[in-house]
């Protein structure tokens, strides 16, 4: 059971938009810990999206956008496309847990 | 190019130790805080820790499933991070990335306001733990 709470799984048609939730609590998001995205294409390494809560580095699409509220965040994707077919994670901070850096169970986006 | 290329993957029975490395290239390592996170099979991620840059006092944090068998070091002379892990369990197995994390932008040096973020990972080392 992770820490941080996604969907196991959503799905779009091409061009549409879509939204992965990421759910915490008060020792993490809700405590004001910043939340980054991660993109995992199949067979590959994790990719960094967004950074603090909302900040695309350099060369990730603006179709890319990231949200943060109370104890939760959300990643939108626009205008989507068959190549954003991938595992997408969140991950933040805890101040209860050894480590304190934690992930989101992982979110199967899937193109129609 | 910024890169991360780790190696020392393999097979290792329950109980055995096994040494990862992670070789750095293309920005300052010196000040870049490094981590190691892991992807069981089938698997979502799972952080392992991280090691500060010595200037940040070189200090390391581990997730409680490891704490005590697994240890972080860098040889900062050879750009290159590493990770023993011993007392190796089959729940160890995984593919052991190692990545650069933020509150430093590894380009600029600059202070980016946030942290744990990891921004560059390499491509993996697979680890079996089996008899």
């Amino acid at each position: 059971q992770s820490v941080l709470t996604q969907p196991p799984s959503v799905s779009g048609a091409p061009g549409q938009r879509v939204t992965i939730s990421c759910t915490g609590s008060s020792s993490n998001i809700g405590a004001g810990y910043d939340v980054h995205w991660y993109q995992q294409l199949p067979g590959t390494a994790p990719k960094l999206l967004i950074s603090g809560n909302s900040n695309r580095p350099s060369g990730v699409p603006d179709r890319f956008s990231g949200s943060k509220s109370g104890t939760s965040a959300s990643l939108a994707i626009t205008g989507l496309q068959a190549e954003d077919e991938a595992d997408y994670y969140c991950q933040s901070y805890d101040n209860s847990l050894s480590g304190h850096v934690v992930f989101g169970g992982g979110t199967k986006l899937t193109v129609l | 190019e910024v890169q991360l290329v780790e190696s020392g993957g393999g097979l290792v029975k329950p109980g055995g130790s096994l040494r990862l490395s992670c070789a750095a290239s293309g920005f300052t390592f010196i000040n870049a805080w490094m981590s190691w996170v892991r992807q069981a099979p089938g698997k979502g991620l799972e952080w392992v820790g991280r090691i500060k840059s010595k200037t940040d006092g070189g200090t390391t944090d581990y997730t409680a499933p490891v704490k005590g068998r697994f240890t972080f070091s860098r040889d900062d002379s050879k750009k290159t991070l590493y990770l023993q892990m011993n007392s190796l369990k089959a729940e160890d197995t995984a593919v052991y990335y190692c990545t650069t994390v933020g509150p430093y932008d590894i380009l600029t040096g600059y202070y980016m306001g946030y942290y744990y973020y990891m921004d560059v990972w390499g491509k993996g080392t697979t680890v079996t733990v089996s008899s």
